[in-house]
């Protein structure tokens, strides 16, 4: 059982180049978030999923995009990166229904030159 | 929305010592609020959470308390040791909604 975990560890982009991060989850959770954790901001959101094919906005959902075609993924799209989006991006899942505990995953650093 | 607010951003405590980290919440549905802590390199971990319908939950050398008419809760850790040396986060969240609000973190230094 290795719970959530995420693809790649360390990432460097130019400024327009593109990317997909990628999370997966193998205890069947529902639910499938992506934050970005930035120094003295804390975790801030940017999309999440309730199930399977769908997906919703987060806090911080500029410049982002997301899919969750399987249950047990779900990725996080740069379609044009900019140095703003440098960040350590974090992946969570939970169990459907009422607020419970987030799983983490161990963490994508990513530098936008 | 919700909205957490976390103090103290830093807390340094000598081993043996107890620390506290407070976090303040506006929305009164609120009825869960966990605890995470973040050691360096990896992602966040539940430690603790407690439900609106009690005030308090220990385990071990960790307590968090629950204020709801003040609308605060609090993170207790006795007799520290340098291995809960971390970064922690508050988070708020209530029935119907599908994410957490997290405060902004604290990090706690325990000095050997």
């Amino acid at each position: 059982n290795a719970g959530v975990t995420q693809t790649p560890k360390f990432r460097v982009l130019k400024t327009g180049q593109s990317m997909t991060l990628l999370c997966a989850q193998d205890m069947n959770h529902e639910y499938m978030y992506w934050y970005r954790q930035d120094p003295g901001m804390g975790l801030r959101l940017i999309h999440y999923s309730v199930g399977e094919g769908t997906t919703a906005k987060g806090e911080v959902p500029d410049g982002y995009n997301v899919s969750r075609l399987k249950k047990q993924n779900f990725l996080l799209g740069l379609e044009s990166a900019a140095p703003s989006q440098t960040s350590v991006y974090f992946c969570a899942s939970r169990i459907a229904g009422v607020p419970d505990t987030q799983y983490f995953g161990p963490g994508t650093r990513l530098t936008v030159l | 929305g919700e909205n957490v607010e976390q103090h103290p951003s830093t807390l340094s405590v000598q081993e043996g010592d107890s620390a506290v980290i407070k976090c303040t919440y506006s929305d009164s549905a609120s009825n869960y609020f966990p605890w995470y802590k973040q050691e360096l390199g990896k992602g966040p971990q539940l430690i603790i959470d407690i439900r609106s319908n009690v005030g308090e939950k220990k385990d071990q050398r960790i307590a968090v308390t629950l204020n709801k008419t003040a609308k605060h809760f609090s993170l207790h850790i006795t007799e520290t040791q340098p291995e809960d040396s971390a970064v922690y986060f508050c988070a708020a969240s209530k029935a119907g909604a599908n994410n957490l609000f997290f405060g902004t973190g604290t990090r706690l230094t325990v000095i050997p």
